[in-house]
């Protein structure tokens, strides 16, 4: 079966610190991948999604960016986090019949 | 701004009771999801519901679609209080570039007291 692995699951990182949050898939190939970010109490917004190694888009400039080393490998980056990248961070991949989330990451820049 | 907009923002119902929850998308979709979410998790996902379907049920979930009114709702049957949770609806836009890409709204949140 299909699974999605996310971590670390909280982080609590000072302004202008680095940041690298994974995310692997498991039973699946070449899959879609997506990073999502959460705003306390709001929906989801879409940071960048993936449909092959090396491919990587962006739905909105930021401060951060993404890469995919590995078909089933999606990490999120920072070379120096900003107090406004708080937030709570999901990974997802689609199968077609709709998303597999994460647990997500709980950051807070501090 | 946001493709999908739940209606009501929040929701308190006791043990039993209905809980009807809607979701309004302002372009043409390939499909429409919900979403569950417990607090402090990830997303789980409920039901998709395709753009030529008008209704879908699981188990205590009905969803129905009106894409000439660009709507979605979303009922749960004689709800529990593990129900408590957010509920999201997510559209899937049609588009050469949407690549599959969801949009979410703000969500539900429902509260299911006993």
């Amino acid at each position: 079966s299909q699974t999605i692995h996310q971590w670390p699951a909280t982080l609590v990182q000072p302004v202008g610190s680095p940041l690298s949050l994974e995310c692997t898939v498991e039973g699946t190939s070449n899959p879609n991948l997506y990073w999502y970010r959460q705003a306390a109490g709001r929906g989801l917004q879409l940071l960048f999604y993936s449909v092959g190694i090396g491919q990587i888009s962006s739905e909105v400039p930021q401060n951060l960016s993404a890469s995919r080393p590995q078909d089933r490998q999606f990490i999120l980056s920072s070379k120096k986090l900003l107090l406004s990248d708080s937030g709570f961070y999901l990974c997802a991949w689609s199968s077609g019949e709709g998303y597999t989330f994460g647990s997500g990451t709980r950051l807070t820049v501090v | 701004s946001q493709q999908g907009e739940e209606d009501p923002q929040a929701l308190s119902i006791q043990e039993g009771e209905n809980a009807t929850m809607n979701c309004s998308y302002k372009t043409s979709i390939n499909n429409l999801q919900w979403y569950r979410q417990n607090s402090g998790r990830g997303l789980v996902h409920l039901i998709l519901i395709r753009s030529n379907e008008r209704e879908k049920h699981s188990g205590r979930l009905r969803v129905t679609l009106d894409t000439s009114k660009k709507s979605s709702s979303l009922l749960i049957t004689a709800s529990r209080a593990a129900d408590t949770a957010s509920y999201f609806c997510a559209t899937d836009k049609i588009g050469t570039d949407s690549w599959g890409k969801l949009q979410f709204g703000a969500g539900t949140q429902v509260v299911v007291t006993p």
